[in-house]
């Protein structure tokens, strides 16, 4: 079981919205910065957020982070059939002394 | 263009010493840290450690024991021993460097990942 909890799967239509939830605790999320990650079928994870929103060189702005208390919040806009792929959100957690993962959302573009 | 590509053995038997390399070409392995992620067959990624290029360390407390990590500036390879292996430790293993302009851990170069499994 993940120290942060995402939902296994969201799905949306293409050109819609969608947000995928990361939830932590005072150890974790709380106290600490959420990155994202991207990971294609078959292909390594990508960096798509850093401390909490920001995004990296060429990552475009369809790709928002945000943070509330113990959760942080992945969206995506303008949704395309490339963006099927599974999203990881990790941090460090401050009472286990390592960098956690979520379990990962399944994003299914209809 | 920084790039990052892993080597070593895509089978280990049990009891044994996993050991890879993670080769460093178009930038500098100075100045960075260098980690080590796995992640089991359609399961989480698990986060192992990492290394200051200048050998400074810090591993997941759950490996702590049987895993090391070490820098060759002289080479810009970084590399992974985890000993005393069982299937458990069954992977595909990514080399990834830590993001330098993030205030904190992230990870903004990745390897292609090398699939481990421990067999007989």
């Amino acid at each position: 079981q993940s120290v942060l909890t995402q939902p296994p799967s969201v799905s949306a239509a293409p050109g819609q919205k969608v947000t995928i939830s990361c939830s932590g605790s005072s150890s974790n999320i709380g106290n600490n910065y959420v990155s994202w990650y991207q990971q294609l079928p078959g292909t390594a994870p990508k960096l798509l957020i850093y401390d909490n929103n920001e995004r990296p060189s060429g990552i475009p702005d369809r790709f928002s982070g945000s943070k509330s208390g113990t959760s942080a919040t992945l969206g995506i806009t303008g949704l395309q059939t490339g963006d099927e792929a599974d999203y990881y959100c990790g941090t460090w957690d401050s009472s286990l002394n390592i960098l956690v993962f979520g379990g990962g959302t399944k994003l299914t573009v209809l | 263009q920084v790039q990052l590509q892993e080597s070593g053995p895509g089978l280990v038997k049990p009891s044994e010493t996993l050991s890879l390399t993670c080769t460093v070409s178009g930038g500098s392995i100075s100045d960075y840290y260098w980690s080590w992620i796995r992640q089991p067959p359609g399961t989480r990624l698990e986060w192992i450690g990492y290394s200051y290029y200048s050998g400074s360390t810090n591993y997941n407390p759950s490996l702590k024991s049987r895993v090391s990590i070490s820098v060759d500036t002289s080479k810009s390879q970084f590399s992974l021993r985890l000993s005393s292996v069982n299937a458990a430790d069954t992977a595909v293993y990514y080399c990834a460097r830590r993001c330098s302009a993030c205030l904190h851990d992230a990870f903004d170069i990745w390897g292609q990942g090398t699939m481990v499994t421990v067999s007989s």
